[in-house]
């Protein structure tokens, strides 16, 4: 099976531009859940989706949004960025939660 | 909500030394424990996962150990080597039902030669 693919693997924009992201799940995993890693913060979770619809959700401003299609593709969207936003954004699919595979992420720099 | 917290932030061991690395978690009700382990400029995999019912388990050289009692565990590496150089991180969460993983901060591993 094809693992996790994201792209774009990496992407420059500057401040108060909106940006996105796009997440392919391994075959027949539902469950997809975004994540951002900055050094020293680990892996702090974004959103879950399943069949569609926002299962769960960090505690991230409205800013950070996201969507999941009826083929389980799932796509971030960050709107006014921020230099702060700059960080990996990694994707992770589930067949139940509990195991998450990831992807490689995408890297964002705001300038 | 979980809490996860780690220990140490980095460790840095002589190949052939043990590593361990711990982590407490809040929730009494989370019952599922992965280790994902993150080499530079790679995705996190996870390496090893323990279950509330399990008080240890092991794969090769790496174990896992758990103690519900007192909310903790911890990831053991023996006979390190520079391969297993890398960011782990722990997590905990619920088998079943709409809860996913909390993750720690992360451990960073150097295995000097």
């Amino acid at each position: 099976k094809a693992g996790v693919t994201q792209t774009p693997r990496y992407l420059i924009k500057t401040r108060g531009q909106q940006v996105t992201l796009s997440c392919s799940p391994i075959s027949g995993h539902r469950s997809v859940s975004w994540y951002q890693q900055t050094p020293g913060q680990g892996l702090q979770f974004l959103f879950e989706y399943f069949s569609e619809t926002q299962r769960n959700k960090g505690n991230f401003p409205g800013r950070f949004s996201g969507r999941q299609f009826s083929n389980s593709r799932s796509e971030m969207n960050v709107s006014t960025l921020e230099l702060g936003d700059s960080a990996l954004y990694l994707c992770a699919s589930s067949p139940d939660q509990r195991i998450q595979y990831f992807g490689a992420g995408t890297r964002l720099s705001v300038l | 909500g979980e809490n996860v917290e780690q220990h140490p932030s980095t460790l840095s061991v002589q190949e052939g030394d043990s590593a361990v690395i711990k982590c407490t978690y809040s929730d009494s009700a989370s019952n599922y424990f992965p280790w994902y382990k993150q080499e530079l400029g790679k995705r996190p995999q996870l390496i090893i996962d323990i279950r509330s019912n399990v008080g240890e388990k092991k794969d090769q050289r790496i174990a896992v150990t758990l103690n519900k009692t007192a909310k903790h565990f911890s990831l053991h590496i023996t006979e390190t080597q520079p391969e297993d150089s890398a960011v782990y991180f722990c997590a905990a969460s619920r088998a079943g039902g709409s809860y996913i993983p909390t993750f720690g901060r992360g451990t960073s591993l150097i295995v000097h030669p």
